[in-house]
């Protein structure tokens, strides 16, 4: 069974901080990894996806992909009120079959 | 560029009742995914179609539920009869590869 783990949260970070969500995943032959973004009551949104180990950033998010750790992360920089949902770590398989982690249910405090 | 729509938003039946969702993906997506979300958890896949062909279904608890996509393009999900524990979220996405997925508003279901 192919398994993405993340931490349920909640977690809770004060405006202007940064908000650190983090992922494993089981299939050290994965190649493609995303994070989707869901506020209450919406759909997935994809928000960052890297393929390469290293750091990637777009805006205020960076995401970061450790391979030999199975470890894939996203931090978010000057958090915001609007920031605050559940992200979803999902990977792609070797079936082309993207799966889902449960989600971590972000809280930015004003 | 209408983004995928589904309907209907909200279902409410009793169990033993027979419900189906319907999506229309982004024009010119081939491939369609129908999901499900429970309360708390990340969407897991029930089936995936290449066009009209269904290409994963592993997930699909074909007893109760069935899907088609006639001529590649619209979908349905039907579930009977449902169950309690088939009260859930289902989403339906679509993605010109099977990398990036756009998802629809997703269908609530609630089984009485």
């Amino acid at each position: 069974q192919k398994e993405v783990e993340q931490n349920s949260g909640p977690l809770s970070v004060p405006e202007g901080a940064i908000a650190s969500l983090n992922c494993t995943y089981s299939d050290r032959g994965s190649q493609s990894f995303f994070w989707y973004r869901q506020y209450s009551g919406k759909s997935p949104e994809l928000i960052m996806f890297i393929y390469s180990n290293g750091d990637k950033e777009d805006g205020r998010f960076t995401a970061q992909l450790n391979k030999a750790s199975q470890y894939v992360s996203l931090l978010i920089r000057d958090s915001q009120p609007s920031d605050s949902a559940t992200y979803l770590c999902a990977v792609i398989f070797g079936n082309e079959k993207l799966t889902f982690g449960t989600g971590t249910r972000l809280t930015i405090i004003p | 560029e209408a983004g995928v729509v589904q309907s209907p938003r909200y279902k409410i039946i009793e169990k033993k009742q027979p419900v189906a969702f319907w999506c229309n993906p982004i024009s010119g997506h081939n491939t369609l995914y129908w999901y499900r979300q429970n309360l708390g958890q990340g969407p897991e896949l029930l089936i995936r179609y290449e066009n009209e062909e269904a290409v994963d279904d592993s997930q699909l608890p074909k007893d109760r539920f069935s899907a088609e996509r006639l001529k590649g393009v619209d979908s349905t999900l039907k579930i009977q009869p449902a169950e309690l524990g088939d009260s859930a979220v289902y989403l339906c996405a679509s993605s010109l590869d099977p990398v990036f997925l756009t998802f629809g508003a997703g269908s609530r279901l609630t089984v009485l």
